[in-house]
């Protein structure tokens, strides 16, 4: 199975700055055809479902603001908030859509200060 | 507008049996890959199985914790998918998601309002 990590497990951030969230994988997320990395990312509030925020790495999905921003490739990608805003506090999850079983990293709670 | 709404969870006594049921809307379901996804505070967000589509001969998929336990189904006239549940653990109980795979890509873009499961005698 591939094993996701991501770091930190929380932060405390002001209104205004940079983000960044890092997660890892224990395998290479390329798949060789496509040129594409087979990592997504979600965002969950209290009480909510977890949303899809990017795919393959950088695709933001409809509607989501263009201040989140996905980079990276093979085993190691990052979640960029360039200007986080009060709302954005939540979960982050990674996930790797690269095979099954389909893995999560464990998580990184974004606090707002 | 897509939705999909899971039913069916409850309290089981290890041992037990439950079906949970996600009906959808809003979307062709027969294009699109399914899967049950689970959340406990203990494990956090856990996949748990995955249907594909008729041209995939509904081929399975399912992680290693629930395999020979859990069986996905899914019924396209009716835009729903399914987990059977079978000898639950205490280990089982939690939070479970039905979500929708993107076509391109089989991240998950939809996610149901979840459905609680709680094993304990």
């Amino acid at each position: 199975d591939i094993v996701m990590t991501q770091s930190p497990s929380s932060l405390a951030m002001s209104v205004g700055q940079k983000v960044t969230l890092s997660c890892k994988s224990s395998q290479s997320l390329l798949n060789s055809s496509s040129q594409k990395n087979f990592l997504a990312w979600y965002q969950q509030k209290p009480g909510q479902s977890p949303k899809l925020l990017l795919y393959f790495a950088s695709t933001r999905e409809s509607g989501v603001p263009d201040r989140f921003i996905g980079s990276g490739s093979g085993t190691d990608f990052t979640l960029t908030i360039s200007s986080v805003q009060a709302e954005d506090q939540a979960d982050y999850f990674c996930q790797q859509h690269y095979s099954t079983p389909r893995t999560f990293g464990g998580g990184t709670k974004l606090e707002i200060k | 507008e897509v939705k999909l709404e899971e039913s069916g969870g409850g309290l089981v006594q290890p041992g037990g049996s439950m079906k949970l049921s996600c009906v959808a809307s809003g979307f062709t379901f027969s294009n699109y890959w399914m899967n049950w996804v689970r959340q406990s505070p203990e494990k956090g967000l856990e996949w748990v199985a995955e249907i594909r589509l008729k041209s995939n001969n509904y081929a399975t998929h399912y992680a290693e914790s629930v395999k020979g336990r859990f069986t996905i189904s899914r019924d396209d006239s009716k835009s729903s998918v399914y987990l059977q549940m079978n000898n639950l653990r205490a280990e089982d109980t939690g939070i479970y998601y039905c979500t929708r795979g993107l076509r391109s890509s089989h991240a998950m873009d939809y996610w149901g309002q979840g459905t609680s499961v709680t094993v304990s005698s």
